[in-house]
C-alpha cells in the first residue's frame, strides 16, 4: 500500500466549475501538507501548504486537512483553462515543510472553455 | 520567489555514456538539495538528498554508484548518471528548500529530460 494515495483522474471540467482534488495517507507521522501544480514538462510549483487540520484559503484555492481521517483536499473555485495541469499532493514527516517530501500520484485536470 | 535552475533542460545520449545534470539555487543558498525522478504519468520519486560538504543520502533501491551526487557549493548540486541505459530515461527534477519570506518550502527546478538511446 502506498503511503499517499491520489486518484490520477483524468478530471475534465467546464470553465467556471469548482474542482475538488483529494489525497489520503496512511502515515500519521506526516505533519506538513502541500499542493503542487505541474505543467507538462515543467517542475512542480507550490500552490498551498498547511500544517494543521482545517481550511486555508488563498485566492481561488482552498486547502483542507482532516488529520483524524488522514484526508486532504484542494478546492479550485471559478476554474480557468490555465488551471489545466497535473496537481500533486505532497507530505512531509519533518517538523518543517522543507523536509523530504512524499508525493501522491498526481491528478490530471483539464478545464475546457 | 526563490529560483532553482537546471541544466541541461534535455539531453539525449547513447547507452553506456555518462550524463551530468546541474542544479543551481540562483538567489539563495541551499545546504541541502533533493533529487527526484519522474516517469511519464507518474509521480515524483525521491532519489537522494544532497548535502553540501558531505556525502549524499540515497533512498532505498537507488544505486549510489550509478547516480553520483556532488554538492560542490552552497548553490550547486550535480547528479551524474553513469553508464546510462535506456531504462534510465526519465525526467529528473531537483529541489532546494528556502526558508524565510512568505513560506518555508521547497522550490523545484524546471527538470531535465534524459533520453538514453
Amino acid at each position: 500500500q502506498k503511503e499517499v494515495e491520489q486518484d490520477p483522474g483524468p478530471l475534465s471540467v467546464p470553465e467556471g466549475a469548482i474542482v475538488s482534488l483529494n489525497c489520503t495517507y496512511s502515515n500519521s507521522a506526516f505533519q506538513y501538507f502541500m499542493w503542487y501544480r505541474q505543467y507538462s514538462r515543467k517542475g512542480p510549483e507550490l500552490l498551498m501548504y498547511t500544517y494543521s487540520s482545517g481550511n486555508k484559503e488563498d485566492g481561488r484555492f482552498t486547502a483542507q486537512v482532516d488529520k483524524s481521517s488522514k484526508y486532504i483536499s484542494l478546492f479550485i473555485r471559478d476554474s480557468q483553462p490555465s488551471d489545466s495541469a497535473t496537481y500533486l499532493c505532497a507530505m512531509s514527516r519533518s517538523g518543517t515543510s522543507y523536509g523530504k517530501l512524499t508525493f501522491g500520484q498526481g491528478t490530471i485536470l483539464t478545464v475546457h472553455p | 520567489g526563490a529560483v532553482v535552475s537546471q541544466h541541461p533542460s534535455w539531453v539525449i545520449c547513447k547507452s553506456g555514456t555518462s550524463v551530468k545534470i546541474e542544479c543551481r539555487s540562483l538567489d539563495f543558498q541551499a545546504t541541502t538539495m533533493f533529487w527526484y525522478r519522474q516517469f511519464p504519468k507518474q509521480s515524483l520519486m525521491l532519489m537522494a538528498t544532497s548535502n553540501e560538504g558531505s556525502k549524499a543520502t540515497y533512498e532505498q533501491g537507488v544505486e549510489k554508484d550509478k547516480f553520483l551526487i556532488n554538492h560542490a557549493s552552497l548553490t550547486l548540486s550535480t547528479l551524474t548518471v553513469t553508464s546510462a541505459h535506456p531504462e534510465d530515461s526519465s525526467f529528473y527534477i531537483c529541489s532546494a528548500p528556502s526558508s524565510g519570506g512568505r513560506t518555508d518550502t521547497q522550490y523545484f527546478g524546471p527538470g531535465t529530460r534524459l533520453t538514453v538511446l
